[in-house]
């Protein structure tokens, strides 16, 4: 079985600081990692994801994320909160056989950018 | 890149009547489509995953005769809510895969059902 696990289900940086949101996974196979936006009674939007290749994985707006199957973490970074980057990010995992591609989504972090 | 487009994106339905969202993918085939479910300041819970031709796979603990789900087409699957009572009121996302794809990555923008 998967599961995810969100660290902090709310975060709050000032504009210009470094955002890390955690995000760490159980997988009882090598797994596929996602991280995804959410902007109020909007869908979801893949900031980027993980899939066996480079374990760094760069996103866009700036966001990027690191593999670490020693610690079964895939952290969510950017070095510079801007204003707009104030919404829910769902870490996900995805990967095992026969589940026709589903993913299992965390709890959710809302992140807050203060002026 | 593949849009997937989601339909209402609000309704709002009297309790005891049906809704129906469609979920289409516009630029893409889809053979697996997936239906989520997400109440308010909560995660997105898999409700079912729908394959084009055949019959839905509902996740446990979701009424197959209440959320009713048809793939009809390779671009289009809908969910319809029967019976709709105050407590079925949430959002609704789904995900299109693309044929040939492992995982289903493209999310709809969501409908915000309301039932009164």
């Amino acid at each position: 079985a998967q599961s995810v696990t969100q660290l902090g289900s709310h975060v709050s940086v000032s504009e210009g600081a470094l955002v890390l949101l955690r995000c760490n996974y159980s997988s009882s196979v090598p797994p596929y990692l996602f991280w995804y936006v959410q902007y109020p009674n909007q869908g979801l939007q893949l900031l980027l994801k993980y899939t066996s290749a480079a374990t760094l994985v760069k996103g866009i707006n700036g966001f990027e994320a690191e593999f670490k199957k020693s610690e079964t973490s895939f952290h969510l970074t950017k070095p510079s909160a801007h204003m707009s980057d104030a919404a829910e990010y769902f870490c996900a995992v995805g990967g095992e056989e026969g589940s026709q591609g589903n993913l299992i989504f965390g709890k959710g972090t809302k992140l807050s950018v203060k002026p | 890149g593949a849009v997937v487009s989601q339909h209402p994106s609000r309704v709002i339905c009297k309790s005891g009547t049906s809704v129906k969202i469609e979920c289409r993918s516009l630029d893409f085939q889809a053979t697996t489509m997936f239906w989520y479910r997400q109440f308010p300041k909560q995660s997105l819970m898999l409700m079912a995953t729908s394959n084009e031709g055949s019959k839905a796979t509902y996740e446990q603990g979701v009424e197959k005769d209440k959320f009713l789900i048809n793939h009809a087409s390779l671009t289009l699957s809908t969910l319809t809510v029967t019976s709709a009572h105050p407590e079925d009121s949430s959002f609704y996302i789904c995900s299109a895969q693309p044929a040939g794809s492992t995982y289903g990555y493209t999310f709809g923008s969501g409908t915000r059902l309301t039932v009164v």
